[in-house]
């Protein structure tokens, strides 16, 4: 079993859509960390949180830690938001654990 | 612009070769790590390193081994003992380390490493 699960694995969404990413993990955590990979394959990263909730631009990241349960959400989607997301969890046991990536494509 | 390069973008391994990937960073960050990216899996860590001159196996570095003789500079040698070197490989670095902590990973743009 996966330290970290991500759901949808594929995601297409028309353009202007709300769009949902989610993650599960099942270890203790110092940080949840939302990552971007570009078709080009670097990666950067989005989001890091621990608690509540995290807005930047038309991305949001929540978590749940009673749950262990984090969103990623996208307002008003737009083709250039079209990559792999991935979820990423730094544990207290001091491993770091990566999902396997969603990858969404946003058609015009 | 501070950040993360590698190089080369692409590189071709023969049968038996030894292969060394280039990490260079000007963030002037302690912690430095190396992940192999495989289709349908999540990064894994080959090495890390948290100070200069000292560095850790990850989950994978049968195959692999690393130096860290400059605080900049952390290049990966993928050996002929590797026997599926066929994979993405990135280059990360954070401010101190500790790993798992709650700090940001920069990651470089990555090597793409085929053999023939």
């Amino acid at each position: 079993k996966n330290e970290v699960e991500q759901s949808p694995q594929n995601l297409t969404a028309q353009e202007g859509e709300f769009i949902t990413i989610n993650c599960s993990y099942s270890v203790g955590i110092s940080a949840l960390h939302w990552l971007q990979q570009h078709p080009g394959g670097g990666i950067v990263s989005l989001f890091m949180l621990s608690s509540g909730k995290k807005k930047h631009g038309r991305l949001i990241a929540t978590i749940n830690i009673q749950e262990k349960h984090s969103s990623l959400h996208i307002t008003a989607s737009h083709p250039r938001d079209s990559a792999v997301y991935i979820c990423a969890v730094g544990s207290t046991g001091n491993q770091f654990y990566f999902g396997t990536g969603t990858s969404l494509t946003v058609i015009p | 612009d501070g950040g993360i390069t590698q190089s080369p973008k692409y590189l071709f391994r023969k049968e038996g070769q030894n292969v060394t990937l280039s990490c260079e960073q000007n963030l002037n960050h302690d912690a430095m790590y190396w992940y192999r990216q495989d289709p349908g899996q999540g990064l894994r860590l080959i090495y890390y390193s948290q100070i200069v001159n000292d560095f850790q196996k990850g989950d994978i570095a049968e195959g692999y081994s690393v130096s860290r003789e400059k605080k900049e500079s952390f290049p990966l040698t993928v050996t002929s003992a590797q026997k599926n070197p066929t994979a993405f490989y990135l280059c990360a670095s954070s401010i101190s380390g500790g790993y798992g902590s709650q700090e940001t990973q920069y990651f470089g743009p990555g090597t793409r490493l085929l053999v023939l």
